[in-house]
C-alpha cells in the first residue's frame, strides 16, 4: 500500500515536499516514481528513483526544480517540489517500480499552484 | 524525450473487441524494450492491466492481452464490458543509463 501526503494550495515560487509511506512490501527492495496528473489531462512520469538511491531520473519539466529522495528505514519516498508553477498544479501518485512498469500505486494528493 | 501516441478515443458495444494503438512517434519502441498499459477510472488511481508487453497481472481478466510489433504496441479488449470503461494509457521505459519513463497520450475508451 502507498500512502501520498504533503499536497496544498500553494503559491507560484515557493517550494513544498510531497510523502509516500509504503507499506506491505521490503520498501527498500525496489525503485520508487512520482507520476503527476493535471485536471483534465493524461499522466506524466515526474521523477523515480532506484531502491539505493544510486539512480534518479527527472522529466524534463521538472529537472533542476524537482528533488526525489527516499528514507528505506522508514519506508518514505519524498519529492521536494521548489520553485512551483501554475502548471506543477496536478494530482501527484507515487509508485513503486518493478522492472520496467509500476505496479503499485497511491491514491495521490493534490498540489494547487496559484499565481 | 519521445512521445507516445495513442488515439484519443476508441467505442464499443458490450460483448465486442476493442484494440487501442501505442505509436512510438520519434523513437522506436523496440529501443525501450517493454511496454506496460494503465487503465484509470473516473477520479481513481492508475492501475497495471499489461506489463512486459502482453503480459497480465494476478486479477487482470484474460480479456486483456496485449502486442508488439515494430514501433507500435497494442491492447485489446475482447468481450467487451461496462467497467472497462475508463482512459487506457501505455507507458514506455526509456532507461538504461536514463532513468525516465514515458507515459502515452491516453485513450478514452466508451461502451456504447
Amino acid at each position: 500500500q502507498l500512502v501520498e501526503s504533503g499536497g496544498q494550495l500553494v503559491q507560484s515560487g515557493r517550494s513544498l515536499r510531497l510523502s509516500c509511506a509504503a507499506s506491505g512490501f521490503n520498501f527498500d527492495d525496489y525503485a520508487m516514481n512520482w507520476v503527476r496528473q493535471t485536471p483534465g489531462k493524461g499522466l506524466e512520469w515526474v521523477s523515480g528513483i532506484t531502491w539505493n538511491s544510486v539512480a534518479r531520473g527527472y522529466a524534463d519539466s521538472v529537472k533542476g526544480r524537482f528533488i526525489i529522495s527516499r528514507d528505506n528505514a522508514k519506508s518514505t519516498l519524498y519529492l521536494q517540489m521548489n520553485s512551483l508553477r501554475v502548471e506543477d498544479t496536478a494530482v501527484y501518485y507515487c509508485a513503486k517500480g518493478l522492472a520496467e512498469y509500476m505496479d503499485v500505486w497511491g491514491k495521490g494528493t493534490t498540489v494547487t499552484v496559484s499565481s | 524525450q519521445s512521445a507516445l501516441t495513442q488515439p484519443a478515443s476508441v467505442s464499443g458495444s458490450p460483448g465486442q473487441s476493442i484494440t487501442i494503438s501505442c505509436t512510438v512517434t520519434r523513437r522506436e519502441v523496440g529501443t525501450y524494450n517493454f511496454v506496460s498499459w494503465y487503465l484509470q477510472h473516473p477520479g481513481k488511481a492508475p492501475k497495471l492491466v499489461l506489463f512486459e508487453d502482453s503480459k497480465r497481472p494476478s486479477g487482470i481478466s484474460n480479456r486483456f492481452s496485449g502486442s508488439k510489433s515494430g514501433n507500435t504496441a497494442s491492447l485489446t479488449i475482447s468481450g467487451l464490458q461496462p467497467e472497462d470503461e475508463a482512459d487506457y494509457y501505455c507507458c514506455s521505459y526509456a532507461g538504461g543509463d536514463n532513468f525516465l519513463y514515458v507515459f502515452g497520450t491516453g485513450t478514452k475508451v466508451t461502451v456504447l
